[in-house]
């Protein structure tokens, strides 16, 4: 299996900050991540597709880079929707597979 | 309106079965892989199984594998998940999953619904 590992797992950060998120893979998957955003009781989100792709109406302030092992979520601009637990997850070999989380929060 | 409803969810003895289904609606539902994801209380997402869209044809992580079954009829615009054998680490919010692309799989998920519990205790 694939693993993905996130860093941090939790993050506190202020409104305005530029805030940036890893996830590591196991093996290379060359663009086939994905990353989502979770908020309390809710389904996740999709942000970003194929490492880089930003999902049809996520704000621009969310970016995605990265390929082979190697990934990142930026935020420019924290904003204060965006309190939330993101997740990385890799689509390029079953079992599909998460990365463990990383909590945002003030 | 683009949307994916479960239901099914519910409390279980260990060692029961339950049937979850996904209605979809708002896009060409045999034209896309879906999926199961769980969420045990308090944890992370976990991927549970596929079923493509024209063959139907399932994929299971190893856990599961031999207790769940995937299927779809795409007559209905609907996916299942049988659980059987249930076990106590099964308990999770279940939710089912669109793929981004038509005809792809493995894929991510752009469209999920607003999940089923199922609990497993006795």
């Amino acid at each position: 299996d694939v693993h993905l590992t996130q860093s941090p797992s939790f993050l506190s950060a202020s409104v305005g900050e530029r805030v940036t998120i890893t996830c590591r893979a196991s093996q290379g998957i060359s663009s086939f991540l994905a990353w989502y955003q979770q908020k309390p009781e809710k389904a996740p989100k999709l942000l970003i597709y194929s490492a880089s792709i930003l999902q049809s109406g996520v704000p621009s302030r969310f970016s995605g880079s990265g390929s082979g092992t190697e990934f990142t979520l930026t935020i420019s601009s924290l904003q204060p929707e965006d309190f939330a637990t993101y997740y990385c997850q890799q689509f390029n070999f079953y079992p599909l597979t998460f990365g463990g989380g990383t909590k945002v929060e003030v | 309106e683009v949307q994916l409803v479960e239901s099914g969810g519910g409390l279980v003895q260990p060692g029961g079965s339950l049937r979850l289904s996904c209605v979809a609606s708002g896009f060409t539902f045999n034209n896309y892989a879906m999926s199961w994801v769980r969420q045990a209380p308090g944890k992370g997402l976990e991927w549970v199984s596929v079923v493509t869209g024209r063959h139907g044809t399932p994929t299971y992580r190893d856990s599961v594998e031999g207790r769940f079954t995937m299927s779809r009829d795409n007559s209905k615009s609907t996916t299942y998940l049988q659980l059987n054998s249930l076990r106590a680490e099964d308990t999770a919010i279940y939710y089912c999953a669109k793929g981004v692309e038509a005809a792809i799989a493995p894929d991510a998920f752009d469209l999920w619904g607003q999940g089923t519990l199922v609990t497993v205790a006795s």
